[in-house]
């Protein structure tokens, strides 16, 4: 089955810094990968998400990139403000089957 | 919160007794899923439906069961709880493969 690897597990940058969180898979077959964000006792929410068709997709100061011959895909936050401390999780996903494998998570600290 | 509520939010439970959670959602989604969440894992997939009374299990499945039996409500059960299943428990509806799943607000399940 698919495996999904996540790193770092733990990141601690200041206000207004770059942050990059990377991720891993096993399956060939996933082709659809979101990223979600997780506030301290909160569900997880969608953030950005990509398909195997696309490299790269922006929203605003959040960015993903994927490549497919590696099979790795990552999450890019720019200009980070302290409400961007959270859990992120990234999954990978296939149109059949079981759905949504997600990574072990990225607790991200943003320091004022 | 995209119509998904989780009943209860808390629960604790003495080991070897019965537990059912239960998941509601208001938005006619076809997908419907179950996840654990324990520090260090990550969401696990416990047991997930794709349809009223179509479920499959995932990758946590041992001592849990689901029924499926309205679009609507999704329940999974502990038949004899455990220690090891202390967990927070999140429910997620999807309407299409491959597109945004929506969490409920979890439920934090205590066995003792």
């Amino acid at each position: 089955g698919e495996n999904v690897e996540q790193h770092p597990s733990t990141l601690s940058v200041q206000e207004g810094d770059s942050a990059v969180i990377k991720c891993t898979y096993s399956d060939s077959a996933s082709n659809y990968f979101p990223w979600y964000k997780q506030e301290l006792g909160k569900r997880p929410q969608l953030i950005i998400d990509i398909r195997s068709n696309v490299g790269e997709k922006k929203d605003q100061r959040i960015a993903v990139t994927l490549n497919k011959t590696a099979k790795h895909f990552s999450l890019h936050i720019t200009e980070t403000q302290p409400e961007d401390s959270a859990v992120y999780f990234c999954a990978a996903s296939k149109n059949y089957g079981q759905n949504f494998v997600f990574g072990p998570g990225t607790r991200l600290s943003v320091l004022p | 919160d995209a119509g998904i509520t989780q009943s209860p939010r808390h629960k604790v439970t003495e080991t070897g007794t019965p537990v059912t959670l239960r998941c509601h959602q208001t938005e006619n989604h076809r997908y419907m899923y179950w996840y654990r969440q324990d520090p260090g894992h990550g969401l696990r997939l416990i047991h997930y439906s794709y349809g009223v009374k179509d479920t499959d299990k995932g990758e946590v499945s041992d001592g849990y069961s689901v029924s499926r039996s309205k679009t609507e409500d999704f329940l999974l059960t502990l038949e004899s709880a455990t220690s090891s299943q202390t967990s927070v428990y999140f429910c997620a509806a999807q309407g299409q493969m491959n597109t945004e799943a929506f969490f409920g607000q979890g439920t934090r399940l205590t066995v003792v």
